[in-house]
């Protein structure tokens, strides 16, 4: 099954404790993101990746980083979490050919920073 | 930058009715994809559909279908025969075609009630 995969799906950690957010994706995609979910705000881009060893920054990248070593994954950083980056994650992977442009989201990940 | 104005950040409708949501956006491009996202309570981010803006035929899928204007860059979602697992956050969100950060932009949401 095509699917996008993230762990822990919930995480509550303190202040300061670094943590890494897991994406994987099964369908040998070169485009993977990470997208942040705030309410009233929408999905904004954190990072994105155009394929192994390619990053970018996205629209709120600060106090984040990723590292893309083999094309299936793309974990999230946040080395000095605060409680601004309590939010929901999602990570997401997609393709643009002949037939379009579809993009996959994994299921999310709800992070709570004490 | 791409912008994107869901204006409508809660609607109702009863079961079995239609409802139509509503999107703007702002680009200069003159090629981009246009979609609708459902994220139930499950919050899964789901795909309901899709529209090339250089294709003039609005998108159709099943009892969801849209109003593309790309003149007047509006994208709205209609909802037919409205059932109660409608009920859902959904999210307008646009993504320039080429080569490429493939970023979607998205609107705040609308979230959807559906009355039984």
């Amino acid at each position: 099954e095509a699917q996008v995969t993230q762990n822990p799906r919930y995480l509550i950690t303190v202040t300061g404790k670094k943590l890494t957010v897991t994406c994987s994706q099964n369908m040998n995609h070169e485009y993977m993101s990470w997208y942040r979910q705030d309410p009233g705000l929408g999905l904004r881009q954190i990072y994105y990746s155009m394929n192994v060893e390619v990053t970018d920054k996205g629209d709120v990248p600060e106090g984040y980083k990723v590292s893309r070593k083999e094309k299936r994954n793309f974990p999230l950083i946040l080395e000095s979490p605060s409680p601004n980056q309590t939010s929901l994650y999602f990570c997401a992977s997609s393709f643009r050919g002949g037939q379009g442009f579809e993009q996959y989201f994994g299921p999310g990940t709800r992070l709570t920073v004490t | 930058a791409q912008t994107v104005t869901q204006s409508q950040p809660e609607m109702s409708v009863q079961e079995a009715e239609t409802v139509t949501l509503s999107c703007t956006y702002d680009t200069s491009e003159s090629d981009y994809y246009l979609f609708w996202y459902k994220q139930p309570p499950s919050r899964q981010m789901i795909l309901v559909i899709r529209q090339e803006a250089y294709k003039q035929q609005n998108a159709t899928e099943n009892r969801f279908s849209v109003n593309f204007q790309k003149a007047a860059k509006s994208f709205s979602l209609k909802i037919s025969d409205s059932q109660l697992g409608d009920a859902a956050m959904y999210f307008c969100a646009y993504s320039p075609s080429g080569f490429g950060n493939e970023k979607l932009t998205f609107g705040t949401g609308t979230r959807l009630t559906i009355i039984p």
